[in-house]
């Protein structure tokens, strides 16, 4: 079935560097995305969201952007710092409105001093 | 912190024993997801309630069921458990309108469940 997936699943960044991260999605329905990090031992904390309508959206050092002609999502994070280390997930709603999310299977980012 | 919760935080059963795991959710949420985490994987949806009635279900078996009550607090249960269902098991809240509304999920800290 159609599913979202990451390109990397390990991303090693130097503390100050900017991370991306990347994710490839392929249900051509699905009009909202979430980017959540989860940190070992945790539930998934959201970091930012973004609807089909726009193709950027900007929150506090993180940027999302989504290209819908390729079906393509990024997380970009400046000057990670070492609580940034984490596994990133996306995700797409499952082509209804309730939200209902499928994810992908993580980007592990480890920040190094 | 979400202001969601979940009980117990970590629990052990054995091949055919039930579990039920409880979640409360954010306070002003009415929607409840539940989801399944394999180590190293991504969460899977299991299914979805809303104002006490489930609203959409994952490709999981019947044996998997849930509860909604009227303060929209959760319970997930699991008949006849498999080593398969051995991960952590996530509640997320979140504010639903009657004719659907894609509003943010916000994620309890988890139950890790180990079937021996």
């Amino acid at each position: 079935g159609e599913s979202v997936g990451l390109h990397l699943p390990t991303l090693s960044v130097q503390e100050g560097d900017n991370s991306i991260i990347n994710c490839a999605y392929s249900n051509s329905a699905s009009d909202y995305f979430i980017w959540y990090k989860q940190e070992s031992g945790k539930g998934p904390q959201f970091i930012i969201d973004i609807r089909s309508n726009m193709d950027k959206r900007q929150g506090q050092r993180v940027t999302v952007l989504l290209n819908k002609t390729v079906k393509h999502l990024s997380l970009q994070i400046a000057a990670t710092q070492p609580g940034d280390s984490a596994v990133y997930f996306c995700a797409e709603n499952m082509g209804d409105s309730w939200g209902k999310l499928q994810f992908g299977a993580g980007t592990q980012v480890v920040v190094t001093p | 912190e979400t202001g969601v919760t979940q009980s117990p935080t970590h629990l052990i059963k054995t091949r055919g024993q039930q579990v039920t795991l409880r979640c409360s959710s954010q306070s002003g949420h009415n929607t409840v997801s539940w989801y399944q985490q394999a180590l190293g994987q991504g969460p899977q949806f299991i299914f979805q309630y809303y104002r006490e009635e489930e609203n959409g279900r994952g490709n999981f078996p019947p044996r998997f069921s849930g509860l909604q009550f009227p303060n929209y607090s959760s319970e997930l249960n699991v008949n006849a458990l498999e080593l398969d269902d051995s991960a952590l098991y996530l509640c997320a809240s979140s504010w639903g309108l009657a004719g659907g509304s894609q509003e943010t999920q916000y994620f309890g800290p988890g139950t890790r469940l180990l079937v021996l």
